[in-house]
Formats: structure tokens, C-alpha cells, sequence
């Protein structure tokens, strides 16, 4: 298994606080996603990485904020968490872009917003 | 925008039998397409994937078929079993070729 660390797993929070996930991997590979999956929506992408510092948004980046301060770490924050961003939260890595290999997802992070 | 649209989205076959699952993507530009599996409580896992220099890719009892003209690509899975059951999520690569546009899945249902 690829080595990705998701942290929280769970979190239960409250409506306008502020959240951050983070996902660490040891593989060294460059880029990174955020992703996020929703009944009848499947997987859409949030933000991602292709490289420390350089990030670029997804389809639903609205309400989202990513850094990449160090190539193992991306921390996705919710500055001002609503419930409709109740979800579950999937970090993924790529030794090469997205359209030529393989993606590893972690484990998830379930968020409920109250 | 760039989508990708996946049906059925959900499937029961009894096992033995064939599971086909189809996706049409919107973006001409798109030139990977991988299919993920993913069982209760973990992350997506890649099982199989076609580049759109290639028409048909086989791997044991999956086999995905691309049809570039029509945007079209498909996941067949022969001999079901139950531990096949999981839900699949087709991808298509964005324009850029920076991420992949996920369908949104198909719980497939194997019974014994």
C-alpha cells in the first residue's frame, strides 16, 4: 500500500468553524488531490498539487483553501465550514500527472458539519 | 465543462455472470481513462486503465473497450464473484491532463 496518511479520520464540527485536513505521504511523489465524495455525486476534485507551493483548483474549490508548504504534506482548511460541506474526504498522490499513471487515494476523512 | 457520465448506477448479476458498465466523456482532449474499485470503508484503487491510442485492454476477467469517435468506454467484468462487489467509478483525464474527472460510480452487486 502506498504510504498516505490522512488525519484527521473523523471529525464532527460545528456550523462557521474553521477546519484543516491533512494528508502526508512517504512515497516522495509530486502531486497531490483533494477530493471529495458524495452520494449521487461520486468523486470531485477539490484542489490539487503539482509540486511544493504550486496548487491549482478543481471543479468545486469554492469555499476551500490548499498549501503545500513541503512535498509530503497538503492540508486542505475549511476557513468557515457549512453542512454542505458534510462529506468524505479523499487525499490522493501521483508520481506523474494525473493522465498518465496511477493515483493513490488514502483512507478518507469523513467530516460532519453541524 | 469537462464530465464524465457513468451508468448504470447500480447493477445486481448473479455470480457467474458478465457485469458491463459504461461511460461517455464530454472532453475531446481526454486521452486516459482508468477505472477504480472501491470496497467499503477504503479509498479508490485502480484496476484497470486504456489510453486512447489503444481500443481494447484485457487484464484475467476485466477488460475495458474505448470508442474515441464516440466518446465512449466501457468496463466488462466476465465470471462475477462476490468479492467483485464494490463500487466502480470510471475517470477520464482533464484537458489539461493536471487530474481526472471521476463518473459518479456504480454500485455493482454480486450474489452467490
Amino acid at each position: 500500500d502506498a504510504g498516505i496518511t490522512q488525519s484527521p479520520r473523523h471529525k464532527v464540527t460545528e456550523t462557521g468553524t474553521p477546519v484543516t485536513l491533512r494528508c502526508h505521504q512517504t512515497e516522495n511523489h509530486r502531486y497531490m488531490y483533494w477530493y471529495r465524495q458524495d452520494p449521487g455525486h461520486g468523486l470531485r476534485l477539490i484542489h490539487y498539487s503539482y509540486g511544493v507551493k504550486d496548487t491549482d483548483k478543481g471543479e468545486v474549490s469554492d469555499g476551500y483553501s490548499v498549501s503545500r508548504s513541503k512535498t509530503e504534506d497538503f492540508l486542505l482548511t475549511l476557513e468557515s465550514a457549512t453542512s454542505s460541506q458534510t462529506s468524505v474526504y479523499f487525499c490522493a498522490i501521483s508520481e506523474s500527472p494525473a493522465n498518465t499513471g496511477e493515483l493513490f487515494f488514502g483512507e478518507g476523512s469523513r467530516l460532519t458539519v453541524l | 465543462g469537462e464530465n464524465v457520465e457513468q451508468h448504470p448506477s447500480t447493477l445486481s448479476v448473479q455470480e457467474g455472470d458478465s457485469a458491463v458498465i459504461k461511460c461517455t466523456y464530454s472532453d475531446s482532449a481526454s486521452n486516459y481513462f482508468p477505472w477504480y474499485k472501491q470496497e467499503l470503508g477504503k479509498g479508490p484503487q485502480l484496476i484497470i486503465d486504456i489510453r486512447s491510442n489503444v481500443g481494447e485492454k484485457k487484464d484475467q476477467r476485466i477488460a475495458v473497450t474505448l470508442n474515441k469517435t464516440a466518446k465512449h468506454f466501457s468496463l466488462h467484468i466476465t465470471e462475477t464473484q462476490p468479492e467483485d462487489s464494490a463500487v466502480y467509478f470510471c475517470a477520464a483525464s482533464s484537458r489539461a491532463g493536471t487530474a481526472l474527472i471521476f463518473g459518479k460510480g456504480t454500485t455493482l452487486s454480486v450474489s452467490s
